[in-house]
């Protein structure tokens, strides 16, 4: 398995605000992946944070929106710009782990709310 | 564009009974994996499964994967209240491992004592 720890767990931001989520794994790893659950609904990747180049988005997500960085192999930070209530959301990074690199695995989350 | 169609997405039951949860997909996945997700928590990995008709349990989960690797299903057998939570599937894309994954809706299970 793979130990994934995700700060802030918790936060309330202010609409118009932005917020930097971090993730930290116990391990290098070669992608790492952010995530967004809304309430009420399943998982949806925004981008795959690759070591040393450009985030790559899924559609419907932009640069701007959701910056990325991914400065060494254990680490990664998303951050969520100018927010509205509509960004409240679980952000979650994932891993990938196995011999065959099929195993994914998450991290607990960060549960935003925008007031 | 690949999809996951997982069924129900709603079931309440009474502690003891058996059910199943289906995973359904016109697409080919690499592999899938099954998660539980609790409220306020990340989704916690069951199973990776990967080859076609490929059976794997985990004390009264089994976990089916389809011939095809188009589809998969969860059953539970003497369902227990811990066993309430948020059910994922998901599917990795593409014919290599890239770690990137389609999620089904979700079913959330309810087992009352």
């Amino acid at each position: 398995s793979a130990v994934i720890s995700q700060k802030p767990s918790r936060d309330i931001c202010q609409r118009g605000t932005s917020l930097t989520i971090q993730c930290q794994v116990d391990s290098q790893v070669t992608m790492m992946f952010w995530y967004r659950q809304q309430p009420g609904q399943s998982l949806t990747l925004i981008a795959t944070a690759n070591q040393g180049s450009e985030a790559t988005y899924e559609s419907g997500f932009v640069i701007d929106k959701f910056p990325i960085s991914r400065p060494n192999l254990t680490f990664s930070t998303l951050t969520v710009s100018n927010m509205s209530p509509e960004d409240s959301s679980i952000y979650l990074c994932s891993v990938t782990r196995g011999t065959t690199g099929n195993t994914i695995y998450f991290g607990e989350g960060s549960w935003l709310t925008v007031v | 564009t690949q999809l996951l169609e997982q069924s129900p997405q709603f079931l309440s039951i009474q502690e003891g009974e058996n059910l199943t949860v289906y995973c359904n997909s016109s697409s080919v996945f690499s592999s899938l994996q099954w998660y539980r997700q609790e409220p306020g928590e990340g989704p916690v990995l069951l199973v990776t499964v990967v080859t076609g008709g490929e059976v794997k349990k985990l004390k009264r989960l089994t976990f089916q994967f389809g011939d095809a690797r188009k589809d998969s299903s969860l059953h539970i057998t003497a369902a227990q209240p811990g066993d309430t939570g948020l059910y994922l599937c998901a599917g990795a894309r593409g014919s290599s491992n890239t770690g990137k994954l389609i999620f089904g809706q979700g079913t959330t299970l309810q087992v009352k004592p």
